[in-house]
């Protein structure tokens, strides 16, 4: 069964914190994995990839786990402009023709001045 | 930039009347994908497709089929709509590889089933 799972929030908090989001996944066999970000009433885009030795990418820091099936994402520095649902993405080998996408229902940031 | 277009933003329909939805990228994308977003459920995949004329179901492909005529273009298609259908769909297409890395969304159609 194909599951990612996350906290759906909210998490409110003030300009300048540091916030960190978990997800966790249940095939073992997932071949990659992604953390993308959905405005209000707008669609999903790409925020980074997330890999095995950890990624960095300005105020963003994403790290895998593979042993705990687990995926962090790490902000620093909020800004008013991070508030946004952030949706942990996992990549399922769905057969040997290719594979499909699968997202969590999200997480949702509210930063306030 | 890439553009995944989708035919509407909004649509009203009745229980029963046959739906269209349409999507066109125009970066030659081998892969596409329909997912419908619903409060509390997050985005769920109903169908994918590879390439032209091939599909794939997803999670929730009960009351849906797709048709991929040509490569740009993705339709899915409600034989008989429901209530239980109105939702958020959006299509996304991306590039093939091992690892079907970054999907571009289009802008979503809100339905409406009455």
């Amino acid at each position: 069964r194909k599951e990612v799972e996350q906290d759906p929030g909210p998490f409110n908090v003030p300009e300048g914190a540091t916030v960190a989001f978990n997800c966790t996944y249940s095939n073992s066999a997932s071949q990659s994995f992604f953390w993308y970000r959905q405005d209000c009433r707008k669609e999903p885009k790409l925020l980074m990839s997330v890999y095995s030795s950890g990624n960095e990418d300005g105020r963003f820091t994403a790290q895998l786990n593979r042993a705990s099936q687990y995926i962090s994402l790490l902000i620093r520095d909020s800004k008013l402009s991070d508030s946004a649902t952030y949706l942990c993405v996992v990549n399922f080998m769905a057969n040997q023709a290719g594979t499909a996408l699968i997202f969590g229902k999200g997480t949702t940031l509210s930063v306030s001045s | 930039d890439v553009k995944v277009t989708q035919s509407s933003r909004y649509l009203v329909k009745r229980t029963g009347e046959k739906v269209f939805l349409e999507c066109v990228q125009d970066m030659d994308h081998e892969n596409m994908f329909w997912y419908r977003q619903d409060p509390g459920l997050g985005l769920r995949l109903i169908y994918f497709s590879y390439d032209v004329k091939m599909k794939e179901k997803g999670d929730i492909p009960e009351g849906y089929s797709v048709s991929r005529e040509k490569k740009e273009r993705f339709s899915l298609i409600l034989e008989s709509a429901s209530t239980n259908q109105t939702s958020m769909y959006l299509c996304a297409s991306g590039a093939s590889s091992a690892t079907n890395e970054k999907l571009f969304f289009g802008s979503g159609t809100q339905l409406s089933v009455l």
